[in-house]
């Protein structure tokens, strides 16, 4: 079946740690995102990537970083410059170029700073 | 700059109500596109429907039914006859002529519903 894989569904971390989220498609898609939800709020964007080997900031990409070595793969390393981290962070893709292509989404998750 | 506006955070209703979710955008393009998301406790967002910013035609998909108005900036979504099943966050969202194919969110509505 064709979707988006996130891993792990569940993440604790400790301050000061580094700790990379997977996000992983097989739709073919060229554009991949990540995205910040926080409780009752909407969802805010982190990094986008439209092309392999190139990525640009989102609306708040402070104490992240992404790579994009291959089109399946979009992995997000939250730093431990990021100061308020526990979230729930949702990957999504779609077909790039066009304005009218829904993004699919993957099935998040969760982080918890201890 | 664009911008999604969805002012109702929760709504509850008993099952088998109608419910009306509102969701108001702004942008100064005038091709953009419009989307619904749901989601369920699981937390994967759904998609539901797009609706271009040429066509206000109505759309209607079973129990589900949308109304775009442009001359109000509005892209509503109702729900009849609601199930305890429709119980999740709803999204609105915009997508404009920019780089990326970015979409602009609206904050959600929690809707619960009842049995």
């Amino acid at each position: 079946d064709g979707g988006i894989t996130q891993s792990p569904k569940y993440l604790f971390r400790k301050e000061g740690q580094n700790v990379t989220l997977s996000c992983e498609q097989n739709l073919n898609h060229d554009a991949m995102y990540w995205y910040r939800q926080d409780p009752g709020q909407g969802l805010r964007l982190i990094y986008y990537s439209q092309i392999v080997n190139d990525f640009q900031k989102g609306d708040i990409a402070e104490g992240y970083s992404v790579s994009r070595e291959k089109k399946e793969s979009f992995p997000l390393t939250v730093t431990s410059a990021q100061k308020n981290p526990t979230a729930f962070y949702l990957c999504a893709s779609t077909l790039a170029g066009a304005i009218y292509n829904e993004q699919f989404f993957g099935p998040g998750t969760r982080l918890t700073v201890l | 700059a664009q911008k999604v506006t969805q002012a109702q955070t929760e709504i509850s209703v008993v099952e088998k109500e109608d419910v009306t979710l509102d969701c108001v955008y702004e942008t100064r393009d005038t091709t953009y596109y419009l989307f619904w998301y749901k989601q369920p406790p699981s937390g994967e967002l759904v998609f539901l429907i797009r609706r271009n910013s040429f066509d206000e035609q109505n759309e209607i998909s079973g129990r589900y039914s949308w109304n775009f108005q442009k001359s109000t900036s509005s892209f509503n979504f109702t729900i009849t006859a609601s199930q305890v099943v429709d119980s999740a966050v709803y999204f609105c969202a915009l997508s404009a002529n920019n780089a990326g194919n970015m979409l602009t969110f609206g904050g959600g509505t929690r809707l619960m519903v009842k049995p």
